[in-house]
């Protein structure tokens, strides 16, 4: 099945404690991208990767890292966390295509707590 | 900013009913998307329509796009309960910009 997966599904953590959000996509597709998603505020993209070893930042990268060192996998990595990245995360993946006519594939998200 | 809004924020109809959201952008797209989103979950794509289109349809979905007015509408026909979700429009222009979304509600 076609699908993105996303690792874990709930995390709770305290302030400082580095943490790591897996996301993995089975459709070979080139475009990844990470959003979060907060009441008010809507959907607001982290990062993104247009294929392996290209990564660029969206409208909210501060506090964040990612790496796309193979092209089914773009993780999510909080060096020192704080309470105001408490949201909920979501990957995407879509391939690229001509004139960027493709959906977005979601993962299911991942809703993290900061303490 | 190049978010889109969306309007109304939330509606609630009886089942059977036709629902219908509104969804306006800023700049110049190359496409625009809706998408659904079930509490909690991830967003599921419903349609996109290319901006040299003026109207597209799936199913009960019917979504037509004025690009001179730069808004978008979708259009849910017979809604059922589990129509019951918030719906986003997404804009393509150098990237994929939401709206913070519709939530709809069908009421048995």
């Amino acid at each position: 099945e076609a699908q993105v997966t996303q690792n874990p599904r709930y995390l709770i953590t305290v302030t400082g404690k580095k943490l790591t959000v897996t996301c993995s996509q089975n459709m070979n597709h080139e475009y990844m991208s990470w959003y979060r998603q907060d009441p008010g505020l809507g959907l607001r993209q982290i990062y993104y990767s247009m294929n392996v070893e290209v990564t660029d930042k969206g409208d909210v990268p501060e506090g964040y890292k990612v790496s796309r060192k193979e092209k089914r996998n773009f993780p999510l990595i909080l060096e020192s966390p704080s309470p105001n990245q408490t949201s909920l995360y979501f990957c995407a993946s879509s391939l690229i295509g001509t004139g960027y006519n493709s959906p977005l594939h979601f993962g299911n998200g991942t809703r993290l707590t900061v303490t | 900013s190049q978010q889109g809004e969306e309007d109304p924020q939330a509606l609630s109809i009886q089942e059977g009913e036709n629902a219908t959201m509104n969804c306006s952008y800023k700049t110049s797209i190359n496409n625009l998307q809706w998408y659904r989103q079930n509490s909690g979950r991830g967003l599921v794509h419903l349609i996109l329509i290319r901006s040299n289109e003026r109207e597209k349809h799936s199913g009960r979905l019917r979504v037509t796009l004025d690009t001179s007015k730069k808004s978008s509408s979708l259009l849910i026909t017979a809604s059922r309960a589990a129509d019951t979700a918030s719906y986003f429009c997404a804009n393509r222009a150098q990237k994929l910009v939401f709206g913070q979304g519709t939530r709809l509600t069908i009421n048995p």
